[in-house]
């Protein structure tokens, strides 16, 4: 009831193009939804995150839409270029809980 | 401000060999943890620290050790390296506590080679 199912496992998109990533959660008390981004070679670093209030956060670029019926969150990357070129993991979590469940991660390519 | 700080960046052992990650935070944050990244297998928590003075184990803890030796340190070690261990080893901290959410904040990572 822990796991965060993350797909797809990797995505080449055109310079321009919408990638999107998908995540589902079981466990109906995550209500802390964050995206991190990881560069080959650097840590994981907070892209932007969620929490069940609302159905979509937008910060620039990148877009977090949420279906808390369906258990399920999604990160879409609007006019995609190579520099968002990474691993992105989604993650769940709850007020006071000591760990993030993390999604295996997404290769994402974007291609010139 | 540096951050997480992880030390080394780069290491090669042989079986056998035993070996201490360091960690460190100068954020005053009070949870740490240690992971591991293999290809397809994502983010994998070893053990972490939800304050100083505690240790608990997390999805992989066999084999490693942890050591948290003040509020800013978080020690990772393997008493007798296998080549399974190879891996890519991440430290992280956050705040945490009853009104908290668990916004972690990620080292550079040690990138580990057992021959």
């Amino acid at each position: 009831q822990q796991q965060v199912k993350q797909s797809p496992q990797s995505l080449i998109v055109q310079k321009g193009g919408i990638p999107i990533i998908n995540c589902a959660y079981e466990n109906t008390a995550f209500d802390y939804f964050p995206w991190y981004q990881q560069f080959p070679g650097k840590g994981p670093a907070l892209l932007i995150a969620i929490r069940p209030d609302v159905s979509e956060k937008k910060e620039g670029r990148f877009t977090i839409s949420f279906n808390k019926s369906a258990k399920q969150f999604s990160l879409h990357i609007m006019d995609s270029q190579p520099g968002d070129s990474a691993t992105y993991f989604c993650a769940a979590s709850m007020m006071g809980f000591q760990k993030l469940v993390f999604g295996t991660g997404t290769r994402l390519l974007v291609s010139p | 401000n540096a951050g997480v700080t992880q030390t080394p960046k780069f290491q090669v052992l042989k079986t056998g060999q035993s070996m201490t990650l360091q960690c460190a935070q100068d954020m005053n944050h009070n949870s740490m943890y240690w992971y591991r990244q293999d290809p397809g297998m994502g983010l994998r928590l070893i053990y972490y620290s939800a304050s100083e003075g505690t240790t608990d184990k997390g999805e992989v803890p066999n084999g490693y050790n942890v050591s948290r030796l003040n509020k800013r340190e978080f020690s990772l070690r393997l008493e007798s390296a296998a080549p399974s261990q190879t891996s890519v080893y991440f430290c992280a901290s956050t705040v945490s506590g009853a009104g908290a959410y668990n916004e972690q904040f990620f080292g550079p990572g040690t990138r580990l080679t057992v021959l």
